[in-house]
Parts: structure tokens; C-alpha cells; sequence
């Protein structure tokens, strides 16, 4: 069965700087999905960012990038110029294209920003 | 604007009821699920539906049940049997596999 595992509870950045959240997964498949949400203290579950197992180009989205290193197994994310509302949750997930395709999810990082 | 509506957003249960946590979807996906979280468990899967009038169990089914008679609705009923109820719930839906899920605002349950 498919693991994910984010070995980082919590984590703070200096607004302005630049944090990583960590993240890697087990699977024996070779096509699949990556994602990062974020739980802001609403709860609400916003996608960040998507990451396309047989592209090999990372993904980008504004301030927030990964680094998909599929040998390794990691995707860690990237948060440049930290602000104030990125303090939140971030949780990583794995789908698969098999049968069922089900997400699943990491633990999560407590992110906090220090202004 | 589409989404998915999740009601009531609190809910508090007293020991031994049944209650049902509605979802709600208008985004025409096929697919919607039911995650609880607890405090440093993340997102665990209770149970999904890919079609209408078919379900299957999640990982932590037991003392929970659903139905899914039609496209826009996938209630959670939190059975008796349910040790442990307190949690926050989370239903999502998805159109297919490429893309990830659309989650709805969540309903804090509470036994009292």
C-alpha cells in the first residue's frame, strides 16, 4: 500500500524568507499524482500545487514551487517570500492511477510565519 | 459558483444517537469521498463513492454508513457503534483521478 510521510510536524519561517516543507512517499507504481494542500485556520482545504509523476519538469505556481525528485521518492515544497497568510497546515498527497485512485495524505506540517 | 456544501458546520451528538452529516456538490463530478481528521492524524478515508448507487469502505468504515442515490448528495450517518465520533469531518469530490479533490468547509462533531 502507498505511504506518505511527512517527517516535519511543525515548521516557522521569517516573513520574507524562504521555507521547505518535506515530503516522500512509498509506491510501486510509476504513473501518479502529487499534491500539496493547505488548512488555513478556517479549515478549509485549498490546493497549492499538482505535480504530474512522468513530467519531469517541477511545478510552479507563484510563490510556491516543488522539487520532485522521483527516484528518491520526495516532493518537497518550496514557499519564497513568506507572508503572514501562509501560516496554515500543509498537508502533502499521493494519488494513484490504479482501480481506485484514492488520495492519501500525510500527517501534515504546522507552518507558522514570525513577522 | 460550484462547490461542495457541508451542514451544519457544528454538530453535537449525545452518547448512543445516529446522526447524519449531509454533502452536498454541484460541481457534476462523479466521484466524493468522507475524510475525518484528528489532531495529528491527517486526513483518514471513511468511505467513497465513484458512481451513483455504488460506495466502498475506507480505511476507518467501521460504525459509520452512507448512501449515494443521487450525483450531488453523499451523506455520512455516524452510527452508535462509533467508539469515538469526536473529529472533524471532510467531504470532498473529484471529476477523475488526474486532478485532486474540491473539499467542502467541514462539520465539527461533538458527542457530549
Amino acid at each position: 500500500a502507498q505511504t506518505v510521510t511527512q517527517s516535519q510536524p511543525e515548521m516557522s519561517v521569517q516573513e520574507a524568507e524562504t521555507v521547505t516543507l518535506s515530503c516522500t512517499y512509498d509506491t510501486s507504481e510509476s504513473d501518479y499524482y502529487l499534491f500539496w494542500y493547505k488548512q488555513p485556520p478556517s479549515r478549509q482545504m485549498i490546493l497549492v500545487i499538482r505535480q504530474e509523476a512522468y513530467k519531469q519538469q517541477n511545478a510552479t505556481e507563484n510563490r510556491f514551487s516543488v522539487n520532485f525528485q522521483k527516484a528518491a521518492k520526495s516532493f518537497s515544497l518550496k514557499i519564497s517570500d513568506s507572508q503572514l497568510g501562509d501560516a496554515a497546515m500543509y498537508f502533502c498527497a499521493y494519488r494513484g492511477r490504479g482501480s481506485q485512485g484514492n488520495l492519501i495524505f500525510g500527517k501534515g506540517t504546522k507552518l507558522s510565519v514570525k513577522p | 459558483d460550484g462547490g461542495i456544501t457541508q451542514s451544519p458546520k457544528y454538530l453535537f451528538r449525545k452518547e448512543g444517537q445516529n446522526v447524519t452529516l449531509s454533502c452536498e456538490q454541484n460541481l457534476n463530478h462523479d466521484a466524493m469521498y468522507w475524510y475525518r481528521q484528528d489532531p495529528g492524524q491527517g486526513l483518514r478515508l471513511i468511505y467513497y463513492s465513484q458512481i451513483v448507487n455504488d460506495f466502498q469502505k475506507g480505511d476507518i468504515a467501521e460504525g459509520y454508513s452512507v448512501s449515494r442515490e443521487k450525483k450531488e448528495s453523499f451523506p455520512l450517518t455516524v452510527t452508535s457503534a462509533q467508539k469515538n465520533p469526536t473529529a472533524f469531518y471532510l467531504c470532498a469530490s473529484s471529476p477523475d483521478r488526474g486532478r485532486g479533490y474540491t473539499f467542502g468547509s467541514g462539520t465539527r462533531l461533538t458527542v457530549v
